[in-house]
């Protein structure tokens, strides 16, 4: 079956440490996204990409990387520089034109 | 700009009782709508979209019609369940704007048994 794959479920950072949270889909879709949301709050856009290798800032990029170095594939990096990372982190992918499926969601937690 | 404006939750309701979560949005060009529905500790899942205008979106006993006139995409259902309890999102997506979704700020049903 064609889905989307996050990984780890829980993530545990210690303080000034990067972490990186794996997305991958098998759906053959062009664009993904990173989305934070943060407890009883809607969505807010931290990357995305439309294409290999491109990628633009969302809203809230500021403390975050990514790549996307292949179709399948758009892993995100939580860096020191993210004061406060604690949130529930979701990656999506699209059709163009069409909504998002979702993955699970990487709950990360600083420790 | 384009953005999406739900009723404020939590909203809480009795098991068989008929339910309706406002949508509004605004929008630059011709939007298509959607509904996304999130159980706890889960991802989003599509519920329903319609495309244009006076399209009806339908799945699992939930309607959204979509009104131009109003700029309403407002979600029904005759008789929840508590299994419905769950945070619900209203969302647009423009191809101006490069289909990306523009998301509401969700709206948390609970529903008591």
């Amino acid at each position: 079956d064609g889905g989307i794959t996050q990984s780890p479920k829980y993530l545990f950072r210690k303080e000034g440490q990067n972490v990186t949270l794996s997305c991958e889909q098998n759906l053959n879709h062009d664009a993904m996204y990173w989305y934070r949301q943060d407890p009883g709050q809607g969505l807010r856009l931290i990357y995305y990409s439309q294409i290999v290798n491109d990628f633009q800032k969302g809203d809230i990029a500021e403390g975050y990387s990514v790549s996307r170095e292949k179709k399948e594939s758009f892993p995100l990096t939580v860096t020191s520089a993210q004061k406060n990372p604690t949130a529930f982190y979701l990656c999506a992918s699209q059709r163009t034109s069409y909504g998002y499926t979702f993955g699970s969601g990487t709950r990360l937690t600083v420790v | 700009g384009n953005s999406v404006t739900q009723m404020e939750g939590p909203v809480t309701l009795s098991e068989e009782a008929f339910l309706t979560i406002n949508c509004t949005y605004t929008a630059t060009g011709y939007p298509s709508l959607f509904w996304y529905v999130q159980y706890p500790g889960e991802g989003l899942q599509l519920l329903l979209k319609a495309t244009k205008a006076d399209d009806k979106g339908s799945n699992k006993g939930f309607e959204a019609t979509y009104r131009k006139e109003t700029t309403s995409f407002h979600l029904e259902k005759g008789s929840v369940q508590v299994s419905d309890s769950a945070v619900y999102f209203c969302a647009l997506s423009v191809m101006e704007y490069g289909n990306k979704l523009v998301f509401g700020a969700g709206t948390i049903l609970r529903v008591k048994s």
